[in-house]
């Protein structure tokens, strides 16, 4: 059983469209985060939820929005992508914050190319 | 703000042989846990092993080890008996655990070093 998954997997678009990248963990975690890994490898924290509440918010611009419509998902909503926005989404999910519960499982990744 | 250097970007090993990862960060908290994650060419991050800045004793997991060294920020990870299946890009990873704040549980990494095990 696949614990966190990611969908899709590849995405290919224009500049200036909207897509959303679907994340679903079935661990029973209560934080769930997006990261962004960018041409060079290098992996940045973008959100994280806690039972569906926003915790972090890392500077992202306003046009990444993520939506956790229960505490198995978290969504990423993209709006006008540009070229800068091609890299690595990872979704990946915690038990949850506080201390002993700490490990974080990720996707597989939903690799985007803005063309 | 917590800040990882991994130092090597490019790394190679024999088969069978041993390799070390160097890894040092930066933080003002007493208290983290650090972890080291995996990218094969599949590119899923895995996770390797994972270390209590409180337990003194070094993580081990079967061939994975580090050298845990908290007065010199330096968390380094040692791979025994090289195998084909080791090849990979290698992250270490900070994370707090002081409640609360904005960027409480998030992971920082390090630049990441790539590894190739020669046959």
């Amino acid at each position: 059983d696949t614990a966190v998954s990611q969908t899709p997997k590849y995405l290919v678009t224009q500049m200036g469209n909207d897509k959303s990248i679907k994340c679903e963990q079935n661990l029973g975690h209560d934080t769930m985060y997006w990261y962004k890994q960018d041409s060079k490898k290098f992996l940045k924290i973008m959100f994280s939820y806690n039972n569906k509440e926003l915790i972090i918010n890392e500077t992202v611009p306003n046009r990444f929005s993520p939506k956790s419509p229960d505490k198995a998902h978290l969504n990423l909503h993209i709006n006008s992508l540009e070229l800068g926005d091609s890299a690595v989404y990872f979704c990946a999910s915690s038990q949850n914050l506080q201390g002993g519960q700490e490990t974080q499982y990720f996707g597989p990744g939903t690799r985007l190319l803005v063309l | 703000a917590q800040t990882v250097t991994q130092s090597q970007p490019e790394m190679s090993v024999q088969e069978a042989e041993t390799v070390t990862l160097s890894c040092t960060y930066d933080t003002s908290e007493s208290d983290y846990y650090l972890f080291w994650y995996k990218q094969p060419p599949s590119r899923q991050m895995i996770l390797v092993i994972r270390q209590e800045a409180y337990k003194q004793q070094n993580a081990t997991e079967n061939r994975f080890s580090v050298n845990f060294q908290k007065a010199a920020k330096s968390f380094s990870l040692k791979i025994s008996d090289s195998q084909l299946g080791d090849a990979a890009m290698y992250f270490c990873a900070y994370r707090s655990i002081n409640a609360g704040g904005t960027s409480y549980g998030k992971l920082t990494f390090g630049q990441g070093t790539i590894l190739t095990v020669h046959p």
